[in-house]
C-alpha cells in the first residue's frame, strides 16, 4: 500500500495552526499512526488509530480520518514541534510509511 | 523506563556481513513482537523485519529476504538482525522498534510504539 503525503514541506509560524495530510492507495480502515522525528532523533509516535494519542503527547495534536483520507493538525505549533512527520498504515503487511512532511519555520 | 539500546553498527564492504543488536529494557520483554525499520541517509522510513512473541515468526521487506535473519532471546530480553550479502542500497540507520499491538474484528494489528537510537550501517568499498 502506497502511501502519499502532503505538502512536502509546510512553512508555519509559532502559535499558527498545522495541517498534513497522507493519502493511501487503497483502504487502510483506521489502521494509521502518525511518528514525529525531530533533527537528528529518532522517530517518535504520536497518534495510532488514526485519532488516539499515544503517552504522554500534548493535546495540540489531534489525528483524524479513515479509509485512504487521513490529517494530522497541530493546533498551535510550538518551537519543539518543527520536525518531520510521517504517517504509516499498518492494516496490511508490509507495513509502509510516507514520505514525510517537514514542517518548518 | 523503557528502552532499547541498539549496537553493532559499523563500516562493511559490499557482499560482507554484520549484526546487530538491541538490548530491551524496563518492560516485559516477551510479550512483544519486535521490529527493525531503517532510514537511508536523508530519506524516510522503511520496515525491514519483525519477529514474534517467542521466535518462531519472522517476516522482511522483499528487498532484504534471503540475506537477513532475525531472531531474539528472551532470556537476554534482546532482538538481534544478522545481514548477509550486503548492498549499498542497505546502508541506513537501523532502529529497533517495539511492535504494540491490538486486536479488532478478528485480527491483530501493530504499530511501533518505543523506537532505539539507531545503529548506522555502512556499506561501501
Amino acid at each position: 500500500v502506497e502511501m502519499t503525503q502532503s505538502p512536502a514541506t509546510l512553512s508555519v509560524s509559532p502559535g499558527q495552526r498545522a495541517t498534513l495530510s497522507c493519502r493511501a492507495s487503497q483502504s487502510v480502515s483506521s489502521n494509521l499512526a502518525w511518528y514525529q522525528q525531530r533533527p537528528g532523533q529518532t522517530p517518535r509516535l504520536l497518534i495510532y488509530g488514526a485519532s488516539n494519542r499515544a503517552t504522554g503527547i500534548p493535546a495540540r495534536f489531534t489525528g483524524s480520518g479513515s479509509g485512504t483520507e487521513f490529517t494530522l493538525t497541530i493546533s498551535s505549533l510550538q518551537s519543539e514541534d518543527f520536525a518531520v512527520y510521517y504517517c504509516q498504515q499498518y492494516n496490511y503487511w508490509p507495513r509502509t510509511f510516507g514520505q514525510g512532511t517537514k514542517v518548518e519555520i | 523506563e523503557v528502552q532499547l539500546v541498539e549496537s553493532g553498527g559499523g563500516l562493511v564492504q559490499p557482499g560482507g556481513s554484520l549484526r546487530l543488536s538491541c538490548a530491551a529494557s524496563g518492560f516485559t520483554f516477551n510479550n512483544h513482537w519486535m521490529s527493525w525499520v531503517r532510514q537511508a541517509p536523508g530519506r524516510g522510513l522503511e520496515w525491514v523485519a519483525n519477529i514474534n512473541q517467542d521466535g518462531s515468526g519472522t517476516y522482511f521487506v522483499d528487498s532484504v529476504k534471503g540475506r537477513f535473519t532475525i531472531s531474539r532471546d528472551n532470556v537476554q530480553n534482546s532482538v538481534y538482525l544478522q545481514m548477509d550479502s550486503l548492498r549499498g542500497e542497505d546502508t541506513a540507520v537501523y532502529y529497533c522498534a517495539r511492535d504494540q499491538h491490538y486486536y479488532e474484528s478478528g485480527n491483530y494489528y501493530y504499530y511501533f510504539d518505543v523506537w532505539g537510537q539507531g545503529a548506522l550501517v555502512t556499506v561501501s568499498s
